[in-house]
């Protein structure tokens, strides 16, 4: 079974400190690995997809990074409209329909 | 483009009763699901269709029937709501395989 676990579950940053979250998973084959943010009240919003490991996806502030068994997405000198709930998700070769997703890493970003 | 639209925001149910929970995407996306968001659970799958007349069960399908007639459609009936059906309810739709979903904004369902 395809399983994805987010950490840390929280993390307070100070505007411009950077810091990175994680993204560990065990799946069968990879088909793709998932970045999203969601903000309260709304649906997930799609960052990247990282297919191959060794592969980085950069927008704006924000830097995801893929190897074999984890992810990580790096903030660099985050600002308060960064915060939000970070989620992961992976999608496997064996069920390419489906995302099977973290719990999520709810990141604030202090002026 | 609306992206993918769903329909209500908020519902109160009571228990035993049934709804429908619409969603509608204008993308032409083959891919579409329902998924369930609870606290400290992370996203899970309840259906999915791969095409218009094709759906299937996800993790989470038991008090929940789905039927998907055209592209853009794909609602989620609840059959007899339970407390345990209280929610927040996304739906989604994707091109295929590889390729990222895009998600409504959600419904809101709490079960009395």
């Amino acid at each position: 079974e395809d399983q994805v676990t987010q950490s840390p579950e929280a993390l307070r940053l100070q505007e411009g400190e950077s810091s990175s979250l994680n993204c560990s998973y065990t799946v069968s084959g990879l088909r793709g690995l998932f970045w999203y943010r969601q903000d309260p009240g709304k649906g997930p919003e799609f960052l990247f997809t990282l297919y191959s490991a060794g592969e980085e996806k950069e927008k704006e502030r924000l830097k995801a990074t893929l190897t074999k068994k984890e992810s990580f997405l790096h903030i660099t000198a985050p600002k308060p409209e960064d915060s939000a709930t970070y989620l992961c998700a992976v999608q496997a070769t064996s069920n390419d329909y489906k995302l099977s997703f973290g719990a999520g890493t709810t990141v604030t970003v202090r002026a | 483009n609306a992206g993918v639209t769903q329909t209500p925001k908020f519902q109160v149910l009571k228990t035993g009763q049934s709804m429908t929970l619409q969603c509608a995407q204008d993308m032409n996306h083959e891919y579409m699901s329902w998924y369930r968001q609870d606290p400290g659970m992370g996203l899970r799958l309840i259906h999915y269709s791969v095409g218009a007349g094709i759906t299937d069960q996800g993790e989470v399908p038991n008090g929940y029937n789905v039927s998907r007639s055209t592209t853009e459609d794909f609602p989620l009936r609840l059959l007899s709501a339970a407390p345990s059906q209280t929610s927040v309810y996304f739906c989604a739709s994707s091109r295929g395989p590889g390729y990222g979903y895009t998600f409504g904004s959600g419904t809101r369902l709490t079960v009395v």
